[in-house]
């Protein structure tokens, strides 16, 4: 079975820290995403990755930042956080674009 | 611009079929995917389409029409475990493989 663990289930920080997310994969995948998801939004891409040290922007990458520096590891960065990033964060991976994405189990992180 | 309409929420009957639909208007396609999410968990992967028709997977068929930018999530013989939000997701290729989620269906089975 795929599975995509994420760093922490709840995380809270103050305003203007400087926030790390990280998401590890254990079955090769090529791809992986990084989602927020809010309530009557629904999931919105922030950043992707489609090899180690790529990347491409979202639909929301305003405010983000992702390392990929191993294929297993895709990390989201959020260089000065801001109440308004406060929501749930899930990072996904997958084969190639046209399989399945299988889900880690998201960070709820509350900016105070 | 992108746009996925789907129902906010619906209800049925356990034991019951329910269509769940979603509209999409994407600049580019490269293929439908359908994800279910129970409350407080991940979202799991249920269907991909990326050619018109009908692709059945059990209890759970998806369908598309490309040309009429249109999909839709047929569950049959509703059980209580189905009470969960339905995912519409567009690959749009337009946008190096975004992909773009609807805002979901919250369906709840009574029984």
């Amino acid at each position: 079975d795929v599975k995509v663990t994420q760093s922490s289930r709840y995380l809270v920080k103050r305003t203007g820290e400087k926030v790390f997310l990280e998401c590890v994969q254990d079955m090769d995948h090529e791809n992986m995403f990084w989602y927020r998801q809010d309530p009557g939004l629904g999931l919105r891409l922030i950043y992707f990755s489609y090899d180690v040290k790529m990347k491409e922007k979202g639909d929301i990458p305003e405010g983000y930042s992702v390392s990929r520096e191993k294929k297993e590891r895709f990390s989201l960065i959020l260089e000065s956080a801001s109440t308004n990033q406060t929501s749930m964060y899930l990072c996904a991976s997958s084969l190639s674009y046209t399989y399945e994405q299988y889900f880690g189990p998201g960070t709820r992180l509350t900016v105070t | 611009g992108q746009n996925i309409d789907q129902p906010t929420e619906m209800t049925a009957t356990e034991g019951a079929i329910v269509q769940i639909n979603c509209t999409y208007q994407t600049s580019g396609f490269n293929g439908l995917f359908w994800y279910q999410q129970h409350a407080g968990e991940a979202p799991t992967f249920l269907s991909y389409n990326v050619l018109d028709g009908l692709e059945e997977k059990g209890r759970f068929s998806s369908f598309l029409s490309r040309s009429k930018g249109y999909s839709y999530l047929l569950l049959k013989e509703l059980q209580m475990k189905d009470s969960a939000s339905y995912l519409c997701a567009v690959m749009d290729d337009n946008y190096g493989q975004n992909f773009v989620f609807g805002p979901g269906t919250r369906l709840s089975v009574l029984p």
